[in-house]
């Protein structure tokens, strides 16, 4: 069984960092795209970060570009999300999506999200 | 961007009968290798979202077949044939062709 588990979420001050983690289980993790989806509180969803299987290609929404860095470490079978100078928009859900890869585009399983509010 | 219109934004249905969403990109959605990556997500209140239906028309794994998806090019339905009570919630629609990554504004689906 496919399962995403984030955590790291917490309450931040504005101009601060933090570091989201996205425990994969169920499936062979280098095998897969990875994805982080963030959804502001009552919005939408919001693509935020996708890295390759290999972790050799990345990419990024506008609003994070230069802020936050996707990662992933495919021995522990994690994907990362390191997030710097956090500002009040930012705050947000952030779950963990699996992209299912193999020449195809789209986000098969979804993981639980993490809360993170950026306050003063 | 490819921005994604999603219309209606709310739809109250009747238990049993039809429900249909549209979705409306910017831009064609038919990416290089001829394929096009419009899917659909269901989430239900407190959930994550669900995968439904992909490239267009393919449903996923569990997804019950009152589920339909449609279209090509830049204009995709999304119908429930009959809707149940679980099928409350709100419905994206979401590109992967291009980057970035782009959903609709979502659609909520409730029972009048």
């Amino acid at each position: 069984e496919v399962q995403l588990l984030e955590s790291g979420g917490a309450l931040v001050q504005p101009g601060g960092s933090l570091r989201l983690s996205c425990a994969a289980s169920g499936f062979t993790f280098s095998n897969y795209g990875m994805a982080w989806v963030r959804q502001a509180p009552g919005k939408g969803l919001e693509w935020v970060s996708t890295i390759s299987g290999s972790g050799g290609n990345t990419h990024y929404a506008d609003s994070v570009k230069g802020r936050f860095t996707i990662s992933r470490d495919n021995s522990r079978n994690t994907l990362y999300l390191q997030m710097n100078s956090l500002r009040a928009e930012d705050t947000a859900v952030y779950s963990c999506a699996r992209d299912v890869g193999a020449g195809d585009h789209f986000f098969d399983y979804w993981g639980q999200g993490t809360l993170v509010t950026v306050s003063s | 961007d490819f921005v994604m219109t999603q219309t209606p934004l709310s739809s109250p249905v009747t238990l049993g009968q039809p429900a249909s969403i549209s979705c409306r990109s910017s831009q064609s959605l038919v990416h290089s290798d001829g394929n096009t990556y419009l899917s659909w997500l269901q989430q239900r209140p407190g959930q994550p979202p669900r995968l439904l239906i992909y490239k267009i028309s393919n449903r996923f794994s569990g997804v019950p077949d009152r589920f339909s998806g449609s279209g090509a090019g830049t204009d995709f339905t999304l119908k429930i044939s009959r809707v149940e009570a679980e099928d409350v919630g709100v419905y994206y629609c979401m590109q992967a062709t291009h980057f970035p990554r782009t959903f609709g504004q979502g659609t909520k689906v409730e029972i009048k």
